[in-house]
Order: C-alpha cells, then structure tokens, then sequence
C-alpha cells in the first residue's frame, strides 16, 4: 500500500540556520511527490514537486528537495530558514492512475529568533 | 493557478445536526476533491466530487454521511450529516486539472461539534 512517513512531528530551528525535513514514501512505481505549506488559518500551498527528471528540485521560497530512489525518501531543505518559515509542512506522494494525494503526518517547524 | 474559496470559515455546531460547507473556484478545474484533517493529524481524502454524478468515496467514508454535490466545474457542496464530536475536523476542498498538476487548496473549515 503507498503511504508516507514523516518522521519528524516538531522541529525548531534558529533563524539563518539550515533546515533539512524528512519524508520517506512507499510506492510501487515511479512516485510523483509533493511538498505542501500550511501557515496558521491558511490553505495549503505547494511549495515544489518531482514528477521525473533532475532529482533535486527547486522550489518557491528558497526550498528544494531531493529525490533519492534508493532510500525511499524526498526531504524538504533549505540553507537558511526564516521567521516566515514557520508553519506545517506536508509531504505527499501521487497515487498513479487516480489523481488523489495521499499525505504524510506533517511536520510542524518553529523558528527561534 | 486557481483560487479556491470556502463557506463557512469555521462553525459551532450541536451534534446530531448537520453542516454544509461551500467551496468556490474562480477557474473551471476539472478534478475537485474533499479532505478531512483531524485534530494534530494528517489529510485523509473523503471522496472526489465528480461533477454532474456521484462522488467517489474512500474507504470509511459514504455517501449518507458525507453528501457531496458538484454541479459545475467551479463549484462543490459537503454535507456532514447527524454530526457527532468526532467529527470535529477541518474539512478542506481541493482543485485542478487532473494529471498531477497542482492541486489548489482552500483554507479550510474549521468544524466543532459539541
């Protein structure tokens, strides 16, 4: 069955310094993958995807992720983390075929001043 | 891009009764779905709203619960029936044109039930 592990449920960083969240995903095939953003009493908004090609994608906001096929994983980094930053971070992987999502635990990030 | 909507924002409700949550899209897209996102955990898909017939319904949720209409390409209805405080909940819709183009996410409903 796909699912995805965020095994992170909190992590606080202090502001400028690196950020790495971690996802790791199952899936029969080729995964589309997904990394969402949801601030306080917003939507969410997708910050960047993988559907094939380079393995490290570059995002909005100064994120990218790194597609490893041989470790399951797709982690969400950034060199310098930002106040702003702080929010619920989702990892999601596409069911092939269907369209629908299916979304990991979330992560929820704070950052120290 | 799309921008996506919802009605209410947030409500109170006494258990037993039911809700209908409104989702607008300012575009026409061709896939709509529904979310739940329990207290302190993930999204879990309800159903797709397919437009002009029943929704397609995930495992554990059915239709005499979670009632959902789409009437056009832009527009969606969830109805959660008889409620009960578990389901307390934001209820979130989402939009887009199918593949894995993005999905565009509304920000939600915040439902209490007491």
């Amino acid at each position: 069955a796909q699912s995805v592990t965020q095994p992170d449920i909190h992590i606080t960083v202090s502001e400028g310094a690196s950020l790495e969240l971690r996802c790791n995903y199952s899936y029969g095939a080729t995964p589309y993958l997904f990394w969402y953003v949801q601030s306080p009493g917003q939507g969410l908004q997708l910050l960047l995807k993988y559907f094939s090609g380079d393995t490290l994608v570059q995002g909005i906001k100064g994120f990218e992720a790194e597609f490893k096929r041989s470790q399951s994983s797709f982690n969400l980094r950034k060199p310098s983390v930002h106040w702003s930053d702080a929010a619920e971070y989702f990892c999601a992987v596409g069911a092939s075929g269907t369209y629908k999502y299916i979304f990991g635990t979330g992560t929820r990030l704070k950052v120290l001043a | 891009s799309a921008v996506i909507s919802q009605k209410p924002s947030r409500d109170i409700c006494q258990r037993g009764t039911s809700l209908t949550i409104q989702c607008q899209v300012d575009s026409q897209v061709t896939m709509m779905f529904w979310y739940r996102q329990q207290p302190g955990q993930s999204l879990t898909l309800i159903a797709t709203a397919n437009q002009g017939s029943e929704a397609t319904y995930e495992s554990g949720f059915v239709i005499d619960k979670f009632p959902i209409s789409r009437p056009n390409l832009t527009f969606s209805t969830l109805t959660v029936s008889n409620m009960s405080p578990e389901d307390s909940s934001i209820y979130l819709c989402s939009g887009g044109q199918g593949g894995f183009d993005e999905q565009f996410f509304g920000p939600g409903t915040r439902l209490t039930v007491l």
